[in-house]
């Protein structure tokens, strides 16, 4: 069984600091990551994806992969409070491994406090 | 572009009563699935399909049966709905762009209450 772990939190981070979220994941040939974005009552929203060792950088948004440590995590610079919302780490079927979808972590609840 | 359309946005059911969930998607995309989401348990797949009269079960299939007969419209149905199946509903499709390594685009979601 696939599985994907975060710290369901909350994580507190002052304005303008870096938040820093982490996820592990159980499936060690996954090839695919991505991390979305939920407000309360609202749909995700993908903000990352990343499938390749190292980080990927969009905007204020860092994606880091480390496939060797099965973890992924994203970071926030100059975190706002607009960025209050729980992410949701999610993992891709490994190759071969089908089309169902991809395996979600229960997601880390984030609080940026002005 | 629309993108994924899910209907109606709030439901209230007796128990045993039966409702169909639709889903529809404007992006051509193949593959469409159905997740459910409680309360500090993460999004569990329900049903998935890969294309028009393919589909497969999730995780949690129980209670649900699915049809694709169009490759926009997936539909979810409940036929004995049970309080256990009070839950936000979200459909979400991709496409094979990536093959198994595209990202998922949701719909809005139907927020469901058994009672």
């Amino acid at each position: 069984q696939k599985e994907v772990e975060q710290n369901s939190g909350p994580l507190s981070v002052p304005e303008g600091a870096i938040a820093s979220l982490n996820c592990t994941y159980s499936d060690r040939v996954s090839q695919s990551f991505f991390w979305y974005r939920q407000y309360s009552g609202k749909s995700p929203e993908l903000i990352m994806s990343i499938y390749s060792n190292g980080d990927k950088e969009d905007g204020r948004f860092t994606a880091q992969l480390n496939k060797a440590s099965q973890y992924v995590s994203l970071l926030i610079r100059d975190s706002q409070p607009s960025d209050s919302a729980t992410y949701l780490c999610a993992v891709g079927p490994p190759p071969g491994g089908g089309a169902d979808g991809l395996t979600f972590g229960k997601g880390t609840h984030l609080i940026i406090q002005p | 572009n629309a993108g994924v359309t899910q209907t109606p946005k709030f439901r209230i059911l007796k128990i045993g009563q039966s409702m169909t969930l639709q889903c529809t998607q404007d992006m051509n995309h193949n593959y469409m699935y159905w997740y459910r989401q409680d309360p500090g348990m993460g999004l569990k797949l329900i049903y998935y399909s890969v294309g028009a009269g393919i589909t497969d079960k999730g995780e949690v299939p129980n209670g649900y049966n699915v049809s694709r007969s169009t490759t926009e419209d997936f539909p979810l149905r409940l036929e004995l709905a049970a309080p256990s199946q009070t839950s936000v509903y979200f459909c979400a499709s991709r496409s094979m762009a990536r093959g198994h390594n595209s990202p998922l685009h949701f719909g809005n979601g139907t927020r469901l209450t058994v009672t």
